[in-house]
């Protein structure tokens, strides 16, 4: 069964760090880009980070550039997301996702067509 | 940056078709997604590429796409349709890949 299994989120005040992990498995984790995408409370999705297979290609928001680093290890089938300079904005829960990219003769395309359950991560004093 | 926009809500009655719009420039030119998000969930993939289910999907799901606007179309609408429906694309300038619109609330009434 394919799955993917977020963990490392909690409470954390106002520019502390927190580092989310995600362990995949039932699939060839190394053969698939990833993404994190989060879900503030009550609020839509918002796509946070993206990594290739290889991890050579990072692309992260806005909101979070220069703050969240993405990572990944091939060999441990894991995903990472090291969260530093927190917000109260960046409470939401974080999900991966596994991340499906490619061209047909017209167009590229972009989905996530697996995800986690998410992780919660609580910005607060 | 690049938006695409949905109505906040849809309501249907069981068995009626419900229809869900989502908006944007660059879909034209760009595929776009439609994830399925119940509450305390996550989101699954419902249709990818515009109009392709996935496996496991009911072929009550479908998708089209006509200009700007791409239309999630649910066919004799059940109960446990109600749910959030986000649509996702990317903008035409390859600058933005992963953007999503800001969902709509199916309610079944």
């Amino acid at each position: 069964e394919v799955q993917l299994v977020e963990s490392g989120g909690g409470l954390v005040q106002p520019g502390g760090s927190l580092r989310l992990s995600c362990a995949a498995s039932g699939f060839t984790f190394s053969s698939y880009e990833m993404n994190w995408v989060r879900q503030a409370p009550g609020k839509g999705l918002e796509w946070v980070s993206y990594i290739s297979s290889s991890g050579s290609t990072i692309y992260y928001a806005d909101s979070v550039k220069g703050r969240f680093t993405i990572s990944r290890d091939n060999a441990k089938n894991s995903l990472y997301l090291q969260m530093n300079s927190l917000r109260a904005e960046d409470t939401a829960v974080y999900y991966c996702a596994r991340a499906i990219v490619g061209a047909t003769s017209n167009y590229y395309y972009y989905y996530m067509d697996v995800w986690g359950k998410g992780t919660t991560v609580t910005v607060s004093s | 940056s690049y938006e695409l926009t949905q109505p906040p809500s849809v309501s249907v009655s069981p068995g009626q078709t419900a229809r869900i719009t989502c908006s944007g420039d660059a879909l034209p030119k760009q595929y776009a997604y439609w994830y399925q998000q119940k509450p305390g969930q996550a989101p699954v993939l419902v249709i990818y590429k515009d109009s392709e289910r996935p496996s496991g999907i009911p072929e009550r799901f479908s998708g089209s796409s006509s200009g700007t606007t791409v239309t999630l179309t649910i066919s004799g609408v059940q109960a446990e349709d109600e749910a959030d429906y986000y649509c996702q694309s990317a903008d035409s300038s390859g600058t933005y890949h992963w953007v999503f619109g800001g969902g709509t609330k199916l309610t079944v009434l």
